[in-house]
């Protein structure tokens, strides 16, 4: 079974700033690596996935991430965040033998200020 | 883009009742669809898998007889919380898996908000 742990439960950052949260995860498959992020009352919006590849992985809004197997960490960043980044960021996992059913990290409450 | 809906996004009803919220994915097939449950300031987690024509898969604690989930056709999945009471008031979410693995996009919905009083 896979695990992901989010290391940051809150991260607070000044505006155009840069920001960097940190994912890691357990599996004994090959998996497949996602950030979403979730504003207030809202569902969830895909930022980048990691497939296959290319461990440098461009997602919207700016922001990117990458993969790193020996690590089995996906950190993403964003070399500089607005206030509306604020919201709370998800790091998930899809092991490759179970394709859509996603374990979650606890999220990261990314807090912006001016 | 492909586009998962969710039906009702909020609901409130009172204690024992029950409660059924719709998933379809509008523009694709999706032969399986997830349901996953938030807890307020806490992450998703995964309930059921459910595919289309067969019974759902439950993940180890979640009552099967409490959360039914129906999948009777490729856009449409159902969860009906049965009886339900105050601490199954949650936020839930629904994703769709568009075609087999590996490649293909999941699709998450918008979320139900379900408070049970």
């Amino acid at each position: 079974a896979q695990s992901v742990t989010q290391l940051d439960s809150q991260v607070p950052v000044f505006e155009e700033a840069p920001v960097e949260l940190r994912c890691n995860y357990s599996s004994s498959v090959s998996v497949y690596l996602f950030w979403y992020v979730q504003y207030p009352n809202q569902g969830l919006q895909l930022l980048l996935k990691y497939l296959s590849g290319s461990t440098l992985v461009k997602g919207i809004n700016g922001f990117e991430a990458e993969f790193n197997k020996s690590q089995t960490s996906f950190h993403l960043r964003k070399p500089s965040v607005h206030i509306s980044d604020t919201a709370e960021y998800f790091c998930a996992v899809s092991e490759s033998n179970s394709w859509g059913k996603f374990q979650f990290g606890a999220g990261t409450q990314v807090v912006v200020t001016p | 883009g492909a586009v998962v809906s969710q039906h009702p996004s909020r609901v409130i009803c009172k204690s024992g009742t029950s409660v059924k919220i719709e998933c379809r994915s509008l523009d694709f097939q999706a032969t399986t669809m997830f349901w996953y449950r938030q807890f307020p300031k806490k992450s998703l987690m995964l309930m059921a898998t459910s595919n289309e024509g067969s019974k759902a898969t439950y993940e180890q604690g979640v009552e099967k007889d409490k959360f039914l989930i129906n999948h009777a056709s490729l856009t449409l999945s159902t969860l009906t919380v049965t009886s339900a009471h105050p601490e199954d008031s949650s936020f839930y979410i629904c994703s769709a898996r568009e075609g087999l693995a590996g490649g293909k996009t999941q699709y998450f919905g918008p979320g139900t908000r379900l408070l049970v009083l």
